[in-house]
């Protein structure tokens, strides 16, 4: 079957940067994908990395070692609104069909 | 453009009855698909439809289903509810450009309470 792994929780400080980590265990592998999550809201999509290597979208960023199978975001300039959840999410073939898994999420909390 | 949405918001039902949770895509997106979330197991996914299909489908019992219509929208229903189905149900749409892309867009759930 699929598993991800995932820290359960960060802490850091406006203004640093922090890197959450997500390894992987699947097969069929097709490309790893990041998710945001406030307290009440819904999942937002942040990246997708299909191919190995760095992938920058504003303070965010995702990174992918297929041999590893492994990957990270990473956030820059941390904002208190940054502080919510962070699920990695894999999308694998099974049998013929193509299964999203979604690690349990890492909460990120932000101090000033 | 409307985002997803999801009806009814919050939901309290009874043991051993059932509950159907709409939801509307965003236009354009063929692709639904339902996921249940809980603080014990995080989000799981349900399953999948496209083009009025169940394309794929997650590890729950037959007392979950759904459907899609020809406008895209779709339903899941639970029957005979347990306790432990109590959880946010989330919708997602996407354009399924890219089968190993999870980007989709969620919508902001319904909440279903089993008491």
């Amino acid at each position: 079957g699929q598993s991800l792994e995932q820290p359960s929780e960060v802490t850091a400080v406006e203004g640093a940067i922090v890197q959450i980590n997500c390894t992987y265990q699947t097969s069929g592998f097709y490309g790893l994908s990041w998710y945001q999550q406030h307290d009440g809201g819904a999942p937002t999509f942040l990246s997708y990395n299909a191919l190995d290597g760095l992938e920058e979208t504003g303070r965010f960023s995702s990174f992918l070692s297929r041999s590893d199978s492994y990957g990270y975001l990473l956030l820059q300039e941390l904002q208190m609104k940054d502080s919510a959840s962070y699920f990695c999410a894999v999308r694998s073939s099974s049998g013929g069909s193509y299964i999203p898994t979604f690690g349990r999420g890492t909460s990120l909390i932000v101090h000033p | 453009k409307a985002g997803v949405t999801q009806t009814p918001r919050y939901l309290i039902k009874t043991r051993g009855q059932q509950v159907t949770l709409s939801c509307s895509p965003i236009s354009g997106h063929r692709s639904v698909s339902w996921y249940q979330q809980t603080p014990g197991q995080g989000l799981q996914f349900l399953f999948e439809y496209f083009s009025e299909t169940q394309r794929n489908k997650g590890n729950f019992p037959g007392r979950f289903s759904g459907r899609q219509f020809s406008n895209s929208r779709s339903e899941m229903n639970v029957s005979t509810l347990e306790l432990g189905d109590s959880a946010l149900y989330l919708c997602a749409s996407s354009l399924d450009r890219d089968r190993g892309n999870t980007e989709a867009f969620f919508g902001q759930g319904t909440r279903l309470t089993v008491v």
